[in-house]
């Protein structure tokens, strides 16, 4: 079975500080990799995606990601934050060969930026 | 509009009352699914939808739920004889031709609260 795993059910950082939160997955398949941002009240936005080539992977906002066969993660991270990034992360992935394409998500983790 | 809209944001009912949720993908979108996000099981996948193709339907956690998607456009979730454990954010997403490589839009969800 296939799991997505973010040990971190919430991190505090101080504004400016570096942050990296972590995304472990479980396949028997390859997976392409996902991460997205839910604001307070709002839907999921995409901050960055792996589907190949390049494992170090830049996204919206500051953030990259770097995939990490070896080790099945692909852990999201910032040099700075800002307090706008104050949001639930989620990591999650989709199964090559699925037919329906669907993303299969982690429990998110919550950032939480103090100034 | 520009992103996937749901309507309505917010729906409380009785248990035992049928409730309906209705998505509207971006245009031209002919990829559209369903999730739902809880307290308990994060989020989930409930359905997908690819043009006239059959739906994917694994996702449902019971017959109490059915959607429909008419015209390739606008979806319904139903739910009918809601249940307390069925009190969620039900998410909806559209994308350009549903594929592993195309970005699923969110729209801002549907909050369900059962009484």
């Amino acid at each position: 079975a296939q799991s997505v795993t973010q040990l971190d059910s919430q991190v505090p950082v101080f504004e400016e500080a570096p942050v990296e939160l972590r995304c472990n997955y479980s396949s028997s398949v390859s997976v392409y990799l996902f991460w997205y941002v839910q604001y307070p009240n709002q839907g999921l936005q995409l901050l960055l995606k792996y589907l190949s080539g390049s494992t170090l992977v830049k996204g919206i906002n500051g953030f990259e990601a770097e995939f990490n066969k070896s080790q099945t993660s692909f852990h999201l991270r910032k040099p700075s934050v800002h307090i706008s990034d104050t949001a639930e992360y989620f990591c999650a992935v989709i199964l090559r060969g699925d037919s329906s394409y669907k993303l299969i998500f982690g429990s998110g983790t919550r950032l939480l930026v103090r100034p | 509009g520009a992103g996937v809209s749901q309507s309505p944001s917010n729906k409380v009912t009785e248990k035992g009352k049928d409730v309906e949720l209705r998505c509207d993908p971006i245009s031209g979108h002919t990829a559209l699914y369903w999730y739902r996000q809880s307290l308990g099981q994060g989020l989930e996948f409930l359905i997908y939808f690819q043009g006239n193709s059959a739906p994917d339907k694994s996702g449902l956690p019971s017959d109490r739920f059915s959607a429909e998607r008419t015209g390739g456009s606008v979806s319904t979730l139903t739910i009918q004889r809601t249940q307390q454990e069925d009190s969620a954010v039900y998410l909806c997403a559209s994308s350009v031709r549903g594929t592993s490589t195309d970005t699923q839009y969110f729209g801002p969800g549907t909050r369900l609260t059962v009484l």
